[in-house]
């Protein structure tokens, strides 16, 4: 079983739509937890970190389910430019690993 | 602003050949990775180093050995190139131990042919 696994998509979705997608990881033990957004082409960049609580930046919602062991991403008025690949990424408590998952696509169109 | 740079955007080699992948990072980071990533598999970690002239294996090792001499400067070295590593490799760096962003490199992609 992968560490991280996510639903690739592609999720397209109308400007001004929300859109929301889930990311699972096997190990308990995970301490960390993050959203990265990968442009065709480009690196992963730091989208936000997902707090025990929950956090928001702008339009983008972030979840953590520990006991259901699961992240979520939420996107609200969605912009062409957020189309993009959302990668979850999880660190463990005892290592400076981080575990990727595959990604999920994300396409906003006109 | 975090810098990290890989030596090459683009590289065609021939099976056998040895290949280094170099690079290099401008904030004294202590922490460095490569991963290579191929679709549908996402990043896979082949080797990350946490200080100098130290390294651990990641989870895809094999085929693939690094050196670390230098805080700011991780290589990547493809003893043996094969067909089954061409892919995108990137490097990354970060700060300290969990929960800290990792800043990529802008990527290399291998063709091994």
């Amino acid at each position: 079983r992968k560490e991280v696994e996510q639903d690739p998509g592609p999720f397209n979705v109308p400007e001004g739509a929300t859109v929301a997608f889930n990311c699972t990881y096997s190990n308990s033990a995970s301490q960390s937890f993050f959203w990265y957004r990968q442009d065709c082409r480009k690196e992963p960049k730091l989208l936000m970190s997902v707090y025990s609580s929950g956090n928001e930046d702008g339009r983008f919602t972030a979840q953590l389910n520990r006991a259901s062991q699961y992240i979520s991403l939420l996107i609200r008025d969605s912009k062409l430019s957020d189309s993009a690949t959302y990668l979850c990424v999880v660190n463990h408590s005892n290592d400076y690993k981080l575990s990727f998952g595959a990604g999920t696509t994300v396409t906003v169109r006109a | 602003d975090v810098k990290v740079t890989q030596s090459s955007r683009y590289l065609v080699k021939r099976t056998g050949e040895k290949v280094f992948l170099e690079c290099v990072q401008d904030m004294d980071h202590e922490n460095m990775f490569w991963y290579r990533q191929d679709p549908g598999l996402g990043l896979r970690l082949i080797y990350f180093s946490y200080d100098v002239k130290m390294k651990e294996k990641g989870d895809i090792p094999e085929g693939y050995s690094v050196s670390r001499e230098k805080k700011e400067r991780f290589s990547l070295i493809l003893e043996s190139a094969s067909t089954n590593q061409t892919s995108m490799y990137l490097c990354a760096t970060s700060q300290g131990a969990l929960g800290t962003e990792a800043f990529f490199g802008q990527g290399t992609r291998l063709t091994v042919v």
